[in-house]
């Protein structure tokens, strides 16, 4: 089993749409949380951090459940340049990032 | 952007060839990591170092790999013999500093090891 999971996608939705992504990991001793974003043929890019408390970011809302070792990102009203994959990352410790294989967005017009 | 620029940006090589990837940080860091990306597999740590010391290498495959890091602006990954599983994007990158979580990767190098 990876110790981070995510539904690989693609996830295709219109415009406008609101879509969420999940993502479980396996190593309770994990200390924090984070989104990435990759588009095609580039490199990741910080999105945001998540935290228990729930965290927005415009149109982006990440969430993290220590109990059930889950994580979310909520898009709405999705733009056409939010198509890429986005990258579930939890932080071992000593900055050590253990990357899932990312879930993929296609938003089309 | 805060600048960790590889090279080559693209290698094809046979296998049985050495495979030389560059990394320089645009400012010096403390931490820099090597990451590889496949389909299969995603990004996975290679290796990761700290003040120029490798901390933690037990994502490196093989002896067939090895990683320097010389200097606090500059670090090799080093394949060799190359096989074509090696196949593969390689990504170096540089902490923001402290326990944010944050990378910031370079372009990344493709290689394919035919």
């Amino acid at each position: 089993r990876k110790e981070v999971e995510q539904d690989p996608g693609p996830f295709n939705v219109p415009e406008g749409a609101t879509v969420a992504f999940n993502c479980t990991y396996s190593n309770s001793a994990s200390q924090s949380f984070f989104w990435y974003r990759q588009d095609c043929r580039k490199e990741p890019k910080l999105l945001m951090s998540v935290y228990s408390s729930g965290n927005e970011d415009g149109r982006f809302t990440a969430q993290l459940n220590r109990a059930s070792q889950y994580i979310s990102l909520l898009i709405r009203d999705s733009k056409l340049s939010d198509s890429a994959t986005y990258l579930c990352v939890v932080n071992r410790g000593f900055q050590k990032l253990v990357f899932g294989t990312g879930t993929r967005l296609l938003v089309s017009p | 952007d805060a600048g960790v620029i590889q090279s080559p940006r693209h290698e094809v090589t046979e296998m049985g060839q050495e495979v030389t990837l560059r990394c320089k940080p645009i400012s010096g860091h403390n931490s820099l990591f090597w990451y590889r990306q496949t389909m299969m597999r995603g990004l996975e740590l290679l290796i990761y170092f700290n003040n120029n010391v490798p901390i933690d290498d037990s994502g490196m495959p093989e002896d067939r790999f090895s990683a320097k890091m010389p200097n606090a602006s500059f670090s090799t990954l080093k394949i060799q013999p190359s096989e074509p599983r090696d196949s593969a994007v390689y990504f170096c990158a540089i902490s923001a500093g402290g326990n944010t979580g944050e990378l910031f990767f370079g372009e990344g190098s493709r290689l394919t090891v035919l």
